[in-house]
């Protein structure tokens, strides 16, 4: 799976739009970009996942560039219960049952 | 919203004892997992379980390990001889086959003394 990179940390206002950033500029044409995000030590929360074309839920939105070598996620509203660290996670779906791989992620603090 | 539960919460345990980490995966899920996160550390992979069988294991995933899916509804995870090294976080995933969104439990907290 290819590698990515995340900023180790991030400040977003309530109430204010977070945009967090993911580079994962080997990312080869089977390969999807998942969103996690994980509170204070609870078990990983799935959030989002996109191939090419972004896309949208109740939770948040991703935005994949047209290379594919970076997306942002971003949650619009940020609330103070958005203060988590924040994974992007790349992976192929060719095979069924593989590893999710985590890397350090970004903490989102959200602040009043 | 169906979820995947873990029991217990929290296990403390004796260096050289057994345990075992129970899950409830999704219903209607395929694929079973064990991840684990030492304080402060990033969250790894353990084992990936479909149709009875181990799938892929990590490094991490030696003989100290086993995994088991022992009727139609739990899955559990049995480290026998605990040592200190294994106080972790145990979260448990489960994802179904088609879509392969893989969803966590809350997680056991496994202190070894």
């Amino acid at each position: 799976d290819a590698k990515t990179t995340q900023p180790p940390s991030m400040d977003c206002a309530e109430g204010r739009a977070a945009n967090l950033p993911c580079n994962h500029s080997t990312i080869s044409g089977n390969e999807y970009v998942y969103w996690y995000r994980q509170i204070h030590s609870q078990g990983p929360q799935y959030i989002i996942h996109g191939l090419k074309n972004n896309e949208t839920n109740e939770m948040a939105s991703l935005i994949i560039t047209e290379d594919r070598k970076s997306s942002t996620l971003i949650l619009p509203h940020a609330t103070l219960r958005d203060t988590a660290v924040y994974y992007c996670i790349v992976r192929s779906l060719n095979q069924a049952g593989t590893a999710l791989i985590f890397g350090k992620g970004t903490t989102l603090s959200v602040s009043s | 919203e169906p979820e995947v539960t873990q029991t217990p919460s929290h296990q403390v345990t004796q260096m050289g004892q057994e345990v075992i980490l129970r899950c409830v995966p999704i219903s209607n899920h395929l694929y079973f997992y064990w991840y684990r996160q030492i304080l402060g550390q990033k969250v790894e992979f353990l084992v990936s379980f479909y149709n009875n069988e181990i799938s892929e294991k990590s490094e991490i995933f030696d003989d100290q390990f086993s995994v088991e899916r022992p009727d139609g509804s739990n899955f559990t995870l049995k480290i026998r001889s605990t040592k200190l090294e294994d106080s972790a976080m145990y979260f448990c995933a489960s994802s179904d086959r088609g879509r392969e969104t893989q969803y966590f439990g809350p997680g056991t907290r496994l202190l070894v003394l």
